[in-house]
């Protein structure tokens, strides 16, 4: 299996732009969550879905932060307008169908920067 | 409600020496308790859990944790570290009688083994 796939891996980006960070869960993971970290606040869960259903969406900043799981296979978290203050690194986990201590498996992240 | 606490924000070791990491939980009902670790840029990735059993929990790369559940722990321990052991890692716990299946994470302690 591929693991948890993000795109882009970096990001760099002027104050004001719309910025997209995508997601690729792993094959028949049906929770998916976005992560940020930074050093000053550590790992912070900003939203996650199950059976592509927001279930818990209060970590989102502020309505400049949007999230969308249109498939099983696919979601997106966008930033519109970007601050400097969103300069972090993003990442994605996804776990399976829950049985009892699931797992979220954890992608590579992308580093975004905001100029 | 559910949280996490990583006392030591930095553990520096000796390689060759026992490496342990600690942790504390707090849950209302029976916790789910997982070690995660994470390289430089890197994603996080899954060490080992705690579901139920044995409280002695054995993961990847020869780490354990032990759940200690009159002191709300699960300390993460090596016999002997290797310098390639340096990273960032987090302890998360989700209560087993909570709906869904959202993980709070600790701040993070980082290891670092000097040769």
């Amino acid at each position: 299996d591929a693991g948890v796939i993000q795109s882009p891996r970096h990001e760099v980006t002027e104050m004001g732009q719309e910025v997209t960070l995508r997601c690729k869960p792993i094959s028949g993971h049906n929770s998916l969550f976005w992560y940020r970290q930074t050093m000053m606040r550590g790992l912070e869960l900003l939203i996650y879905f199950n059976n592509n259903v927001p279930i818990d969406d209060s970590g989102m900043p502020e309505d400049r932060f949007s999230a969308k799981m249109p498939n099983a296979s696919f979601s997106t978290l966008k930033i519109q307008p970007s601050e400097p203050r969103d300069s972090a690194v993003y990442f994605c986990a996804s776990s399976p169908p829950k049985k009892g201590g699931e797992t979220q498996y954890f992608g590579p992240g992308t580093r975004l920067l905001v100029l | 409600a559910q949280s996490v606490a990583q006392p030591e924000d930095q553990v520096n070791v000796a390689e060759g020496n026992p490496l342990t990491v600690k942790c504390t939980y707090s849950v209302s009902g029976n916790p789910y308790l997982f070690w995660y670790v994470q390289y430089p840029n890197r994603g996080l990735q899954f060490l080992l859990k705690y579901i139920t059993g044995d409280n002695l929990v054995k993961g990847s790369y020869g780490f354990e944790a032990e759940f200690n559940k009159s002191q709300t722990s699960f300390h993460l321990k090596k016999p002997s570290a290797l310098v390639s052991d340096s990273a960032l890692y987090f302890c998360a716990v989700r209560d087993a009688g909570a709906a869904g299946n959202k993980l709070t994470f600790g701040g993070g302690t980082r290891v670092l083994v000097k040769p």
